[in-house]
């Protein structure tokens, strides 16, 4: 059984901060991370697929770094807004198939 | 507008009721999912579908029973169910399953009295 952790479960950023959190998985027999944002009454939204060690993927003010190895992943918001409120969710798979766990979320509240 | 859509958004159903959850995608995948969401738990991966093979049942009850007639559509039928099944229940579908990103649908919140 694949164990994916995130950290911390919730947290409250002021507006124009910037902010990071962490998804934690195991390291062997990694094939992919995924990280979604998920607004409240919304679908579930993808922001990234990195596969690779090293990766670092960037989307507007957000973006994701990977460590393959040490089986941990960053997702950073630079200069929060309200808009960036929502739950992220990590998710990594050991092959091809994309058969996903996912951890159980980050919440994050950013105030005005 | 994911390109995914669930249908119905809300189910309430007793414990002897039949019912479906109906799920549609418009993007031209060939990968479907089932995904449940309990309160306070993370997302669970239910069943995947590829080309309508069903390519993984993660041990989920046989009171739960999916169906995938084409590529586009995707339904899970529900009987039999218990209190503990009430959830938040996630479809999803990918370009393939070589690790493409999903899209989900909006979901069918259930509640089994």
């Amino acid at each position: 059984i694949l164990n994916v952790e995130q950290s911390p479960q919730s947290l409250h950023v002021q507006e124009g901060d910037s902010t990071n959190f962490t998804c934690s998985f195991p390291s062997s027999n990694f094939y992919a991370l995924h990280w979604y944002r998920w607004e409240t009454a919304k679908s579930p939204e993808a922001l990234f697929v990195m596969t690779l060690n090293g990766d670092e993927k960037k989307k507007g003010r957000i973006s994701a770094t990977l460590n393959t190895k040490e089986g941990y992943s960053y997702l950073y918001i630079k200069g929060s807004q309200p808009e960036d409120s929502a739950t992220y969710l990590c998710a990594s798979s050991l092959a091809a198939g994309n058969k996903l766990t996912f951890g159980g979320g980050t919440r994050v509240l950013v105030k005005p | 507008e994911t390109g995914v859509t669930q249908t119905p958004r809300h189910l309430v159903m007793g414990m002897t009721n039949k019912k479906s959850l109906k799920c549609e995608q418009h993007l031209g995948h060939n990968a479907m999912y089932w995904y449940k969401q309990s309160a306070k738990k993370p997302l669970e991966l239910m069943f995947v579908y590829s080309l309508e093979e069903r390519v993984e049942n993660n041990s989920v009850p046989s009171r739960f029973s999916p169906e995938c007639p084409n590529s586009s559509h995707l339904f899970l039928h529900l009987h039999t169910l218990q209190p503990e099944d009430s959830a938040l229940y996630l479809c999803a579908s990918s370009q393939g399953t070589g690790g493409e990103k999903l899209f989900f649908g909006s979901g069918t919140q259930l509640s089994v009295l």
